[in-house]
């Protein structure tokens, strides 16, 4: 899979979006963009994927640019349950061998702040 | 809907115990994953299930690891002879299965396994 490269943190005031970047500048054709977040104390949590067009539903929408070297997770109105470390990953569509297997990075850390 | 869950979710033993994990996928899914995480760490692949096929338990870190799927639904984790390294976040994971392609992996939150 593709490595991706996130920022390690970022504040984000109450209600307004929070907008995280992600780039994955050596995905390839056959490999989607996928968002997971994770709240301490609770298992990963999925967000939303795409391929190449930008895709929205209830908890989030997906920006990917053109030539799909990067990628924007927006978190339209921020609370602060939304408080958790969020992971950019890239998976090829058909899930075999190792492929299977999920893998993040670091992430990043996502504050909302009062 | 219902979603992933794993029982216990906390489980305090001593080491050289035998402990099983248990977990319910969501209805329907026919992939199941096993992963732990320690803490601070990222995730661990253990094992995979998908419909009746042979588990793909290349993650499996000894052989005191065992896991098993029973009727395509509910699987178990067991450990034996527990060691402190086994200390972590068990967690269990399903999706639809590779038929589907690009299918997400939905996660329960977990059990938090603690060898005194």
């Amino acid at each position: 899979d593709a490595k991706t490269t996130q920022p390690p943190s970022m504040d984000c005031a109450e209600g307004r979006a929070a907008n995280l970047p992600c780039n994955h500048s050596t995905i390839s054709g056959n490999e989607y963009v996928y968002w997971y977040r994770q709240i301490h104390s609770q298992g990963p949590q999925y967000i939303i994927h795409g391929l190449k067009n930008n895709e929205t539903n209830e908890m989030a929408s997906l920006i990917i640019t053109e030539d799909r070297k990067s990628s924007t997770l927006i978190l339209p109105h921020a609370t602060l349950r939304d408080t958790a470390v969020y992971y950019c990953i890239v998976r090829v569509a058909w899930e075999s061998g190792s492929a299977r297997q999920l893998t993040f990075g670091s992430g990043t850390q996502l504050t909302v702040l009062p | 809907g219902a979603g992933v869950s794993q029982s216990p979710s906390n489980k305090v033993t001593e080491k050289g115990k035998d402990v099983e994990l248990r977990c319910d996928p969501i209805s329907g899914h026919t992939a199941l994953y096993w992963y732990r995480q320690s803490l601070g760490q990222g995730l661990e692949f253990l094992i995979y299930f998908q419909g009746n096929s042979a588990p793909d338990k290349s993650g499996l870190p000894s052989d005191r690891f065992s896991a098993e799927r029973t009727g395509g639904s509910v699987s178990t984790l067991t450990i034996q002879r527990t060691q402190q390294e086994d200390s972590a976040v068990y967690l269990c994971a399903s999706s639809l299965g590779q038929i589907y392609g690009n299918q997400p992996q939905h996660f329960g939150d977990g059990t938090r396994l603690s060898i005194l």
